[in-house]
């Protein structure tokens, strides 16, 4: 069955310190992968997506995402975090279709 | 300026009493389709629509009902809503066969006593 697994349901960081948020997704094909990030009380918001070209992606807000086939994975990392970064963050995969895929979430704590 | 709309935004209703979440967008887009979103779980699919006409169900389908009369609107229907379906629900729409990003509207949010 085609899924998304998001590794930690929580991440904690201090601020300046990188980020790090595990995906990895189930290989029928050649998926498209998203991570979105949803703020409290707010809609989705898309930071970067992979859709088979450069395996590093960059994307808004200094994030980035590497997929790597080999491992099933697209980890999304920042190499400094902010107290704004604090949020949910999703991964999601799409299979040849329209249809999204969502990882259950990531919540991002941000301390000073 | 391109975007996909719902109302109402938030909504408290009864046991039993039918409503309406309304979902626009402007892009003239072919796909459609409506999520749930629940502590824990993510945003799973409800129903989805292909185009005018054309609607299928998703991964979570029970107690709701759509319909896509007109491109543009895909209202989600919920004929007698329970308290399981108090949630934060999602409209998306995507032009069909590219690598478009998915728009997704602000977000209802429902709460059903």
């Amino acid at each position: 069955a085609q899924s998304v697994t998001q590794l930690d349901s929580h991440v904690s960081v201090s601020e300046g310190t990188p980020v790090l948020l595990r995906c990895n997704y189930s290989s029928s094909y050649s998926p498209s992968l998203f991570w979105y990030v949803q703020h409290p009380n707010k809609g989705l918001q898309l930071l970067l997506k992979y859709t088979s070209a450069a395996t590093l992606v960059k994307g808004i807000n200094g994030f980035e995402a590497e997929f790597k086939k080999s491992e099933t994975s697209f980890h999304l990392t920042k190499p400094s975090a902010h107290m704004r970064d604090a949020a949910e963050y999703f991964c999601v995969v799409s299979y040849n279709t329209d249809k999204l895929i969502f990882g259950t979430g990531t919540r991002l704590q941000v301390f000073p | 300026e391109a975007q996909v709309t719902q109302n109402p935004r938030y909504l408290i209703t009864v046991t039993g009493k039918k409503l309406t979440v309304t979902c626009s967008q402007n892009m003239n887009h072919e796909y459609m389709s409506w999520y749930r979103q629940d502590p824990g779980l993510g945003l799973r699919q409800i129903y989805y629509s292909m185009n005018v006409e054309v609607t299928d169900k998703g991964d979570v389908p029970e107690g709701y009902k759509v319909s896509r009369k007109e491109k543009r609107n895909f209202p989600l229907i919920l004929e007698s809503p329970s308290p399981n379906q108090t949630s934060l629900y999602f409209c998306a729409s995507i032009q069909r066969g590219g690598q478009e990003t998915q728009y997704f509207g602000p977000g209802t949010r429902l709460l059903v006593l």
